[in-house]
């Protein structure tokens, strides 16, 4: 069965510090992979979304990044934390059956990132 | 600019009731529609899949209606649980995108006993 991981779950970065979070999914092949930012009470933010390896859409200009090294790795990055990149960031994954139809998005666990 | 609405944050009713959540959107051509529920602290686990050819569809006491011309979906829980008490979330995808999901605000449900 398909499992996706995602650490760490919790952490607290002040601000001006490098951040990396990474994901990664088992038992599926060159799946979608997605990262998501929400803030408190808020819905889900599309943040990057990856069709394949080393092919990353971005989808809202900012401090943040993200790379696909391997086919199921993905991993969101920014050089220097700002106080607004606090928020629950979620990984997920999907499978793209055929040139359409898309299945739903499974998710992680979710990283609570506090930039003080 | 493409939007997703849920158009109630909250949304406060009686156990037994059923529950009728609503997710509209503009400037989107969608192929699917997906409603997802989130319990705090958690990611998203997906409830229903609806494409854009299929008006109706249900699941044990979930109901996911998908009006094209509308553009409107409605999520219905009947007979309702303090159980059912979450945050419930629609997405879309589209055919030119068909990887690309996007999410709506969510609506909070909660079930009074």
């Amino acid at each position: 069965s398909q499992t996706i991981h995602q650490w760490p779950a919790t952490l607290v970065q002040p601000v001006g510090s490098p951040l990396s979070l990474e994901c990664t999914v088992e038992g599926t092949s060159n799946p979608n992979l997605y990262w998501y930012r929400q803030a408190a009470g808020r819905g889900l933010q599309l943040l990057f979304y990856s069709v394949g390896i080393g092919q990353i859409s971005s989808e809202v200009p900012q401090n943040l990044s993200a790379s696909r090294p391997q086919d199921r790795q993905f991993i969101l990055s920014s050089k220097k934390l700002l106080l607004s990149d606090s928020g629950f960031y979620l990984c997920a994954w999907s499978a793209l059956r055929g040139s359409k139809r898309n299945t739903e998005a499974f998710f992680g666990q979710g990283t609570r990132l506090t930039v003080v | 600019s493409q939007k997703i609405e849920q158009n109630s944050e909250a949304l406060n009713i009686q156990e037994g009731k059923t529950a009728t959540l609503t997710c509209n959107y503009t400037n989107y051509s969608p192929a699917y529609l997906q409603w997802y529920r989130q319990d705090p602290g958690r990611g998203p686990v997906f409830l229903l899949l609806i494409r854009e050819n299929e008006k109706e569809k249900r699941k044990e006491r979930l109901k996911v209606t998908f009006d094209t011309t509308l553009k409107q979906s409605l999520f219905h829980i009947t007979a309702s649980q303090p159980a059912d008490s979450a945050t419930y979330l629609c997405a879309l995808g589209s055919y030119s995108s068909a990887s690309k999901i996007i999410f709506g605000s969510g609506t909070r449900l909660s079930i009074r006993p």
